[in-house]
């Protein structure tokens, strides 16, 4: 298995554009999370699901972001106006339900909006 | 809700010695700790895990232990070496479907030789 895939790995943008970060859980999974890590607020958690089913998405900051999962190997992480404080490390983990649940995270996406 | 704290923010050892990383957690249904590793601009990776009805579970080098009575945990590494210099994150989970972790904010250790 090729472990949790993320793209792109690097994004550089313009503020006011749209991003969309794209994540594929480990084959089995069926628990999806996205973390974003900055040096002040360090890994937080903005949003998973289970069964491909939003459970919380307290973390998720405003409204400008928004998360999806069609089905069980595809989830997005759409950031629409974007803004430089959202520039970060954004990673995304995934977890099989019903064992001592470790996360396994992929490789993220360093975003930086100019 | 969980809240997650880890003492020290920072900590240098020299090479050989042993590095002690303390978590304290807020809520007393927390059932397993998962300790994990970031070495520079990579991906956080488990190292090692406890569950509630353990007090102590050992690794080779790295020790976890945990007391639920006091809702405080530690990550302990011996013959710390150059390659163990890293940030380490702790975090507290409610084992169920789905439960998602909170993590503590990490701390940077640095291995001298």
């Amino acid at each position: 298995d090729a472990g949790v895939i993320q793209s792109p790995r690097h994004e550089v943008t313009e503020m006011g554009q749209e991003v969309t970060l794209r994540c594929k859980p480990i084959s089995g999974h069926n628990s999806l999370f996205w973390y974003r890590q900055t040096m002040m607020r360090g890994l937080e958690l903005l949003i998973y699901f289970n069964n491909n089913v939003p459970i919380d998405d307290s973390g998720m900051p405003e409204d400008r972001f928004s998360a999806k999962m069609p089905n069980a190997s595809f989830s997005t992480l759409k950031i629409q106006p974007s803004e430089p404080r959202d520039s970060a490390v954004y990673f995304c983990a995934s977890s099989q339900q019903g064992r001592y649940n470790e996360q396994f995270f992929g490789p993220g996406t360093r975003l930086t909006v100019l | 809700g969980e809240n997650v704290e880890q003492h020290p923010s920072t900590l240098s050892v020299q090479e050989g010695d042993s590095a002690v990383i303390k978590c304290t957690y807020s809520d007393s249904a927390s059932n397993y700790f998962p300790w994990y590793k970031q070495e520079l601009g990579k991906r956080p990776q488990l190292i090692i895990d406890i569950r509630s009805n353990v007090g102590e579970k050992k690794d080779q080098r790295i020790a976890v232990t945990l007391n639920k009575t006091a809702k405080h945990f530690s990550l302990h590494i011996t013959e710390t070496q150059p390659e163990d210099s890293a940030v380490y994150f702790c975090a507290a989970s409610i084992r169920a479907a789905g439960q998602n972790f909170v993590f503590g904010p990490g701390t940077r250790l640095s291995v001298l030789p």
